[in-house]
Formats: structure tokens, sequence, C-alpha cells
């Protein structure tokens, strides 16, 4: 079965700067790649994904990049803020299996003012 | 909308008691899953379905059973309560057909085992 690794699993950055989290996963047949956000205390909410016939998708200040014959994506979030201080999952799936997710173990983002 | 709401928020039980989580959602989504959450292990699927009447297993399906009576609700049924099960636990929703879809997450469960 499919199997997501995420990398790293915490990152402290400056707030301004730049973060970037990294995803590996096994199954090639792979083709939808959500990110997910959960603040502490707080359910887990998409804030962007990206399907195999796209390389690169962008929303505001997170764009998330996908490269199929490495089998890895990442999730970048720019001028860092500390709203932006959480849990992020990636994960993987299947579109013609329907939904469902593997994730990935999750990173923690401090963003330090 | 209320969207995913969950019962109970917390929960302690002691080692081989049952007892149902349950979930249920207004979005008249087809598809409803359960995960639970452990540090470091993200969000591993338990059981899901896509449809009343239909279910199936996901990752980590023992000890755990559930039914889809109605399109509304996905109760998560624990047999014999075991320690291992302390988590947080989530269910989602989305639709599903002809594709992969955002899922809605509710509040979550914390379960304490003793």
């Amino acid at each position: 079965g499919e199997n997501v690794e995420q990398h790293p699993s915490t990152l402290s950055v400056q707030e301004g700067d730049s973060a970037v989290i990294k995803c590996t996963y096994s199954d090639s047949a792979s083709n939808y790649f959500p990110w997910y956000k959960q603040e502490l205390g707080k359910r887990p909410q998409l804030i962007i994904d990206i399907r195999s016939n796209v390389g690169e998708k962008k929303d505001q200040r997170i764009a998330v990049t996908l490269n199929k014959t490495a089998k890895h994506f990442s999730l970048h979030i720019t001028e860092t803020q500390p709203e932006d201080s959480a849990v992020y999952f990636c994960a993987a799936s299947i579109v013609e299996y329907g939904n469902k997710l593997v994730f990935g173990a999750g990173t923690i983002l401090r963003v330090k003012s | 909308n209320a969207g995913v709401t969950q019962t109970p928020k917390f929960q302690v039980l002691k080692t081989g008691q049952s007892m149902t989580l349950q979930c249920a959602q207004d979005m008249n989504h087809e598809y409803m899953s359960w995960y639970r959450q452990d540090p470091g292990m993200g969000l591993r699927l338990i059981h899901y379905s896509v449809g009343a009447g239909i279910t199936d297993q996901g990752e980590v399906p023992n000890g755990y059973n559930v039914s889809r009576s109605t399109t509304e609700d996905f109760p998560l049924r624990l047999l014999s309560a075991a320690p291992s099960q302390t988590s947080v636990y989530f269910c989602a929703s989305s639709y599903s057909r002809g594709g992969a879809y955002e899922q809605y997450f509710g509040p979550g469960t914390r379960l304490t085992v003793t």
C-alpha cells in the first residue's frame, strides 16, 4: 500500500522567512496530494491541494510543487506569520479510488516573532 | 449547516469496556471516514464508507467496528477498549463521486483508556 514520509518533523523559522515542508510517496499511481493545517486543539483543515496533471499551484502565500518522477511534493509558505504556527500534514490518494487518504506524520511549524 | 459533529468530546474508559463514538454530517456527503491521531504518527485511517450500507477497512481497523445505516451518521464502536486505543479520534466527510475532494473533519474525541 501507499506510504507517505514527511520531513522535517519540526521546523522553526523567523517571522517573514520562508518555510518548506517535503513529502515523498511510494505508490506511483497516487495522483491527488492535499495539505492540511491543524492548529493546536483544533481539527485539520485543507489549505491547498494538487493533482498529478499539474506541477505547481499557488494560493497567496502558500504554494505546492509536485515532482512525479521523483515521487515527492512540497509545501512552500512565504512571508511566514505567527498565525502560520501549526501542524501541517501532507497526504496522498488515488483519485479513482475516491477519498482514501494516506497521511504523512506531520510537521510542527513554529514561527518566531 | 453544523458540518461534521462528534460526540463525546472527551471520554475515559476502563480496559475492557465498550463504547460508541458518534459522528454526523449535514452536508449530504457520500464519503465518511474515521481516523485516529497519535503523536508523531499523523492521521491513520480506521474505517471508511462510500455510502449508506457500504463500509470498508482502513490501515488500522482492529478493535473497531462501524456501520452506515444512513447518509448522515457513521458511528465507531470500540468493542473491548485497550490502553493502545488511547488517542484522538476524528471523523471526516466529503463528496466522493468521480474523484477526490476536500475532507471536512469533525472537532475530535479525546479518548483515554486506563
